[in-house]
């Protein structure tokens, strides 16, 4: 299986700051087929399910205001969240498609400062 | 637009079964593989397996072999997932998702709970 660890575990930004979450795969994502990585990233606000937000690794979802943005190939990746607004309050998860078992990282919980 | 409809809330005893519906509308129901994925209080998300509704295929996480099976009903467009065996550890909310290579599509969850 391929583990996906995240860092930090929490993060506390001050609003319009700059918030900066990584995560790490135990194998490379990158899927020579589609030539993409298989790498997409969720924010779950409390009580709601998990939302899209970035998927290969680095294509905004429909709707993502554009403060969010995503990077990283083959092992390593970052979401960033260029200037943190109120709404942004939320846990943070990343997630392999490259195969089975699906796998996600262990979520980032992000407040303000 | 795309919808995914769970059923309600469950609570049931230990070693009991449940049984969670995930109604898909929208689109081509048998094109898409139906992903579960739970999470329990205060936790991550696990995911548990998925099921291709053009024939049944399915594919379980190992640690829910034996106990979850994934079937699908094309005529209302509908994959339930059934967990036996429950303990209070599978006290979770139940996710069904519309795969698209990523989870674009989640349903409202169900949160069943097992309590003696």
């Amino acid at each position: 299986d391929i583990v996906m660890t995240q860092s930090p575990d929490s993060l506390a930004v001050s609003l319009g700051e700059r918030a900066t979450i990584n995560c790490k795969s135990s194998q490379n994502v990158l899927h020579s087929s589609t030539n993409e990585n298989h790498l997409a990233w969720y924010q779950q606000k409390s009580g709601q399910p998990p939302k899209l937000l970035i998927y290969h690794a680095s294509t905004r979802e429909s709707g993502v205001p554009d403060r969010f943005s995503g990077s990283g190939s083959g092992t390593d990746f970052t979401l960033t969240i260029s200037t943190l607004q109120t709404e942004d309050v939320a846990v943070y998860y990343c997630q392999q498609y490259y195969n089975i078992p699906r796998t996600f990282g262990q979520g980032t919980k992000l407040e303000i400062k | 637009q795309v919808q995914v409809v769970q059923s309600g809330a469950e609570v049931k005893k230990p070693g009991a079964s449940v049984k969670v519906s995930c109604r898909s509308s929208g689109y081509t129901f048998v094109d898409y593989h139906i992903h579960w994925v739970r999470q329990a209080p205060g936790e991550g998300l696990e995911w548990m397996g998925h099921i291709y509704p053009k024939n049944g295929d399915t594919d379980y996480a190992q640690k829910f072999q034996g106990r979850v099976t994934m079937t699908r009903d094309t005529s209302i467009t509908t994959v339930y997932m059934e967990l036996s065996s429950l303990r209070s550890d599978d006290t979770a909310v139940y996710y069904c998702l519309r795969e698209t290579w990523y989870y674009r599509d989640w349903g409202q969850g169900t949160l069943v709970t097992v309590s003696s």
